[in-house]
């Protein structure tokens, strides 16, 4: 149990463009996700909070009008990178907590963006 | 929020028991202590789960003291593969509440 799935696992774009994000709690509800950005060789770098039917809360220095994220049901998140650049090529990874059982915050395999 | 800290690093061998120790000292009541594994481009992965004492299941212990404020994740009889980053993370289990990592603790195990 307690398995959280993200897609694309990885993705390439071109500068400018927009890449969107799933994040899926597969066999239990979350009523609260998080996204998180990864550099090479540190550590998760909590970017927003999001509760479902609400919106997202956002760490300081992250752009909400960049970085779009959708809590629209128990069991679905989205992160939608607007006019992506190469800067914005990282390790993004979503968590979704537990509303009941089993208990606990569970994270996603993470997806790879790349922008060119 | 409670912040967390970790050693940034440590080295054992194969077949020894790992004690990997966290420092809380902020931590709140309704908090829980929770320990994750990661391996290089994936996503934690959860190891154990405590509020107080011991937690023990068939990968790791937790040991938790009595005023919380710190917290040790005993991986018994480590392998080559068991080589990753280790970190904790203090939080509520509840709606509210951010979920904010520290540094976490690279484990090289040898040969």
């Amino acid at each position: 149990g307690a398995v959280v799935s993200q897609h694309p696992s990885w993705v390439i774009c071109k500068s400018g463009t927009s890449v969107k994000i799933e994040c899926r709690s597969l066999d239990f509800q979350a009523t609260t996700m998080f996204w998180y950005r990864q550099f090479p060789k540190q550590s998760l770098m909590l970017m927003a909070t999001s509760n479902e039917g609400s919106k997202a809360t956002y760490e300081q220095g992250v752009e909400k009008d960049k970085f779009l994220i959708n809590h629209a049901s128990l069991t679905l998140s989205t992160l939608t990178v607007t006019s992506a650049h190469p800067e914005d090529s990282s390790f993004y990874i979503c968590s979704a907590r537990s509303a009941g059982t089993p208990k606990g915050q569970f994270f996603g395999p993470g997806t790879r963006l790349t922008v060119l | 929020l409670a912040k967390t800290t970790q050693p940034i690093s440590m080295d054992s061998y194969e077949g020894q028991e790992v004690n990997i120790t966290c420092s809380h000292n902020n931590i709140a009541t309704n908090d829980y202590i929770t320990w994750y594994q990661q391996f290089p481009s994936q996503g934690p992965r959860f190891i154990i789960q405590g509020y107080k004492t011991k937690v023990t299941n068939e990968v790791a212990s937790l040991f938790i003291p009595a005023d919380r404020k710190s917290s040790t994740l005993s991986l018994p009889r480590v392998s080559l593969s068991d080589t990753a980053v280790y970190y904790c993370l203090v939080g509520g289990n509840t709606n509210a509440g951010k979920s904010t990592f520290g540094d976490g603790t690279t484990l090289t195990v040898k040969p």
